[in-house]
C-alpha cells in the first residue's frame, strides 16, 4: 500500500502559465513534507518543505499546500519556465520516520 | 566535491555476481539510505541507517545487504546479482527532524546506474 501517492505521472505547461502538481499521503505519522526535483542522470534535489502543523510554505516561485484533513499537499509553481521540466517528488517524513517517497510526476513546461 | 559521492556511476554486472555499492558523505549527517529508482514506483527504501550502530531493513530489502563503516559511509552490496536488480540506486543523507522542521531534507548522491545481465 502506498504511503505517499502522486497520481499524475505526468503534466505539461505553457511556459509562463502555473504548474500544480498534486500528492495524497496516508501516514497520518508524517511530520514535514517535501518536493524534490530530479532531472535525467542526476540525483533528486530538494526544493521546499513544510512541516504539518502549516498550511502554506512559499519560497519564490513555488509555493505547497497542505490540506492535512484531506491529506493533501500541492506544489504551485508560478510562472512555470522551461528549465523547471523534470520528474517532481513528493515525500513524508518525520523524527524516527524515513522518508517516503511518491513514484513522481513528469512536468513538461513548453516553449 | 558533491557532499554525497557515491561509486561506481554505473555498473554492468552478471547474474550470480557480488557487487557493492558505496557511498561516502561530506555533511556530517548521522542518517544514511538507500534508495532505487524504478520506472512508475519513485524512491524505494532498501535500508536505512539512524547511526553507525543502528541498521534498519526498507521496504525492498530482499537480496540486499549494508555496511555502515563509519559515520560517513555507507555501502550497499548484492550478495548475488539477479536481473530485476538493473535500476538507478540512490545514497542519501540527512540530520534529525521533527514537528515545525521545515527544513529538514535529505541530500542525494547522483546516482548508481546498475544492469545485471
Amino acid at each position: 500500500d502506498q504511503q505517499v501517492k502522486q497520481n499524475s505521472p505526468s503534466l505539461s505547461v505553457q511556459e509562463g502559465r502555473i504548474s500544480i502538481l498534486n500528492c495524497d499521503y496516508t501516514n497520518s505519522m508524517f511530520d514535514y513534507f517535501l518536493w524534490y526535483k530530479k532531472y535525467p542522470a542526476e540525483g533528486p534535489t530538494f526544493l521546499i518543505s513544510i512541516s504539518s502543523i502549516k498550511d502554506k510554505n512559499e519560497d519564490g516561485r513555488f509555493t505547497v499546500f497542505l490540506n492535512k484533513s484531506a491529506k493533501h499537499l500541492s506544489l504551485h509553481i508560478v510562472p512555470s519556465q522551461p528549465g523547471d521540466s523534470a520528474v517532481y517528488f513528493c515525500a513524508g517524513g518525520g523524527d524516527g520516520q524515513n522518508f517516503v517517497f511518491g513514484p513522481g510526476t513528469r512536468l513538461s513546461v513548453l516553449p | 566535491d558533491a557532499d554525497v559521492t557515491q561509486t561506481p556511476r554505473n555498473r554492468i554486472t552478471k547474474t550470480g555476481k557480488r557487487i557493492m555499492l558505496e557511498c561516502s558523505q561530506t555533511k556530517g549527517h548521522d542518517r544514511m539510505y538507500w534508495y532505487r529508482q524504478d520506472p512508475g514506483l519513485g524512491l524505494q527504501l532498501i535500508y536505512y541507517s539512524f547511526d553507525v550502530k543502528d541498521i534498519n531493513k526498507g521496504e525492498i530489502s530482499d537480496g540486499y545487504s549494508v555496511s555502515r563503516q563509519a559515520q560517513a559511509k555507507f555501502s550497499l552490496s548484492l550478495e548475488s546479482a539477479i536481473p530485476n536488480q538493473t535500476a538507478l540506486y540512490f545514497c542519501a543523507t540527512s540530520d534529525g527532524g521533527g514537528i515545525g522542521t521545515e527544513n529538514t531534507e535529505a541530500f542525494f548522491g547522483q546516482g548508481t546506474r546498475l544492469t545485471v545481465v
